[in-house]
């Protein structure tokens, strides 16, 4: 079992659309909690980094939040584009953990 | 300023062969790592390079795998001999420094195929 669960593992929505994604993790210890966007094709571009401290962080309009005695985060985007559709990863360090990864797609 | 570049972009090697695989990082980057996605899976740490000292290599599946960082520019990891499990992407990252806060900048990745 990985250490690191995302849900859900696909999701599609509308443009103009809000929408969460979900990561558990039971990685200990823990350092951070990073959110990579990864176009098909492409390398992970970092969106987010959360030390144990933080609690959330945005970056335009992608916020993620972090709740680390739950051991739980989520990438929130609001207001979805077209060039959103991506698969979303989290990634907990301790020792860089990925989780699966959630596919997003956003249809016109 | 470019970005990490990562050669060849794809690979179909024979199951026997060897294959190496190059990484540049972003220019004035010590911390270089790699990683693997193997069909189906979430990505995996290989190994973190300081300058050209391995500074982690906890993730290497085993010792057909090896990775050098001679200079401490580029870098390169020869799987051989290949096997049909070793299929998958490879990618690089580099960073400026190494911490909590750190971001690392992904490469493209090299795309894997052992027949």
């Amino acid at each position: 079992k990985n250490q690191v669960e995302q849900s859900p593992q696909s999701l599609i929505i509308l443009e103009g659309k809000n929408c969460t994604l979900q990561c558990n993790y039971t990685v200990s210890p823990f350092s951070n909690l990073r959110w990579y966007k990864q176009d098909t094709g492409r390398g992970p571009v970092s969106l987010t980094i959360m030390t144990f401290s933080e609690n959330t962080k945005s970056n335009g309009r992608y916020t993620a939040t972090l709740d680390a005695d739950t051991k739980q985060s989520s990438l929130h985007i609001t207001a979805s584009q077209l060039s959103d559709s991506a698969s979303y990863i989290c990634v907990v360090s301790g020792d860089m953990r990925f989780g699966a990864g959630t596919r997003l797609t956003v249809k016109p | 300023e470019a970005g990490v570049t990562q050669f060849p972009s794809h690979s179909v090697i024979e199951k026997g062969q060897t294959v190496t695989l190059r990484c540049d990082p972003i220019s004035g980057h010590d911390n270089l790592y790699w990683y693997r996605r193997v069909m189906g899976k979430e990505i995996k740490f290989l190994l973190h390079f300081v300058k050209e000292s391995k500074q982690d290599e906890s993730g290497m599946p085993n010792n057909r795998f090896l990775a050098e960082r001679t200079g401490g520019t580029y870098s390169t990891l020869k799987v051989q001999p290949a096997e049909l499990e070793d299929s998958g992407v490879y990618f690089c990252a580099s960073s400026y420094y190494s911490g909590a806060g750190e971001t690392q900048y992904f490469g493209p990745g090299t795309r894997l195929l052992v027949l």
